[in-house]
């Protein structure tokens, strides 16, 4: 069974761009979820979605977004990129999203904005 | 609001030690708790997870004991061994119809031959 892949692995971005991020989750699952990893700020909650729909949003300005897709597969995208946004983006899924469940997460898109 | 507290890093341990891990969290209701590990490289893996006061999760010889009344989660191993070296975090999350999840800082921990 494949696991939960994320593409590209690796961006470089100038400043005032926007950037879009791809999560395919593993097959079956509903529910993924996108996280900021940064060395000063850590593992930081930025969406969820279940079928389609947004179901939970982090602490994050209105330049991070996302969406699902019927197929369960899930983008992010960040406008006007600043360089603070330099991070790995992970992605997580799980079958339902109950919060006892196993997340499992993709190994990340590295973005680094210049 | 609620979070998860970590012992610092890094930790440095040589083959066959006994580890700990400590991990309190700051919940309103009864979160459900989990212990992940990072690989250089590589997304998040879980590790062992708790539902319920007192449970004890196990996987790989890792334990942690779901403990209430010290709202602590914390992670040992009576043997390590270099292939545990790795970034462990403690993280928590609520049950009903969301999987968000809340995280420590993370904790480096180095096993050396």
């Amino acid at each position: 069974k494949a696991g939960v892949t994320q593409t590209p692995r690796y961006l470089i971005k100038t400043r005032g761009q926007q950037v879009t991020l791809s999560c395919s989750p593993i097959s079956g699952h509903r529910s993924v979820s996108w996280y900021q990893q940064t060395p000063g700020q850590g593992l930081q909650f930025l969406f969820e979605y279940f079928s389609e729909t947004q179901r939970n949003k982090g602490n994050f300005p209105g330049r991070f977004s996302g969406r699902q897709f019927s197929n369960s597969r899930s983008e992010m995208n960040v406008s006007t990129l600043e360089l603070g946004d330099s991070a790995l983006y992970l992605c997580a899924s799980s079958l339902v999203g109950r919060g006892q469940d196993e997340a499992f997460f993709g190994q990340g898109t590295r973005l680094t904005v210049v | 609001g609620d979070s998860v507290t970590q012992m610092e890093g890094p930790v440095t341990l040589s083959e066959e030690a006994f580890l700990t891990i400590n991990c309190t969290y700051t919940a309103t209701g009864y979160p459900s708790l989990f212990w992940y590990v990072q690989y250089p490289g590589e997304g998040l893996q879980l590790l062992l997870k708790a539902t319920k006061a007192d449970d004890k999760g196990s996987n790989k010889g890792f334990e942690a004991t779901y403990r209430k009344e010290t709202t602590s989660f914390h992670l040992e191993k009576g043997s390590v061994q270099v292939s545990d070296s790795a970034v462990y975090f403690c993280a928590l999350s609520f049950g009903g119809a969301t999987n968000k999840l809340i995280f420590g800082t993370g904790t480096l921990l180095a096993v050396q031959p």
